[in-house]
């Protein structure tokens, strides 16, 4: 069946532009990840969705970030004034429950210029 | 808070030599191991996991882990790699939240 798709796959951004990232996940999968993935590092941990809610928005780096999941499906990540710091690849991920194995999309390469 | 860490950042290999690559964890409470590979312009794909029971757990591609919870540790082995296991491995920590480490990149040269 189809995985977790992210799109766009490559966004390229001026510093201090709003950005929206978007992540489709795999049918049936009630919980949600966002991670953020800096070059050498390993996925950062961002916000998890339980359904439609923001069950732990703990990781979001301070208040330019905001994510949402308004059917309980589909998420958008969103970036506001965006700064060079928040260049980096953005990994969605999606499990059957928070404790079940999360699948990962492709991820955005986002580039703030 | 867990965190995990990965001792080696590269680890160079030649073909059908063994290999661990070796991660360490620190958490208050039980958790979740987790190993994942991400292969070049791919994303994540998980190799195996521990939950709970056997120490040793076996996952896909001919891997393998070993939980030891008295030294923290969560280790990944191959008996004989092949070049296609040339990726980045991520070693990662669950008890709420899934922490990652920073990863080894598997280099396997013929």
């Amino acid at each position: 069946g189809a995985g977790v798709s992210q799109t766009p796959s490559n966004k390229v951004t001026e510093k201090g532009k709003y950005v929206e990232l978007r992540c489709d996940p795999i049918s049936g999968h009630t919980a949600l990840y966002w991670y953020r993935q800096s070059l050498g590092q390993g996925p950062e941990f961002l916000i998890y969705f339980q359904g439609t809610g923001a069950a732990d928005d703990s990781g979001l780096p301070n208040d330019r970030f905001f994510a949402v999941r308004p059917e309980g499906s589909v998420s958008t990540l969103k970036i506001q004034r965006t700064e060079r710091g928040d260049s980096a690849v953005y990994l969605c991920a999606s499990s059957l429950s928070r404790q079940d194995t999360q699948y990962f999309g492709p991820g955005t390469r986002l580039t703030v210029l | 808070a867990q965190s995990v860490t990965q001792l080696d950042s590269q680890v160079p290999v030649f073909e059908e030599a063994p290999v661990e690559l070796r991660c360490n964890y620190s958490s208050s409470v039980s958790v979740y191991l987790f190993w994942y590979v991400q292969y070049p312009n791919q994303g994540l794909q998980l190799l195996l996991k521990y939950l709970s029971g056997s120490t040793l757990v076996k996952g896909i591609n001919g891997f393998e882990a070993e939980f030891n919870k008295s030294q923290t540790s969560f280790h990944l082995r191959k008996p004989s790699v092949h070049i296609s296991d040339t990726a980045e491995y991520f070693c990662a920590v669950s008890d709420r939240d899934m922490r990652f480490g920073a990863g080894t990149r598997l280099t396997v040269k013929p």
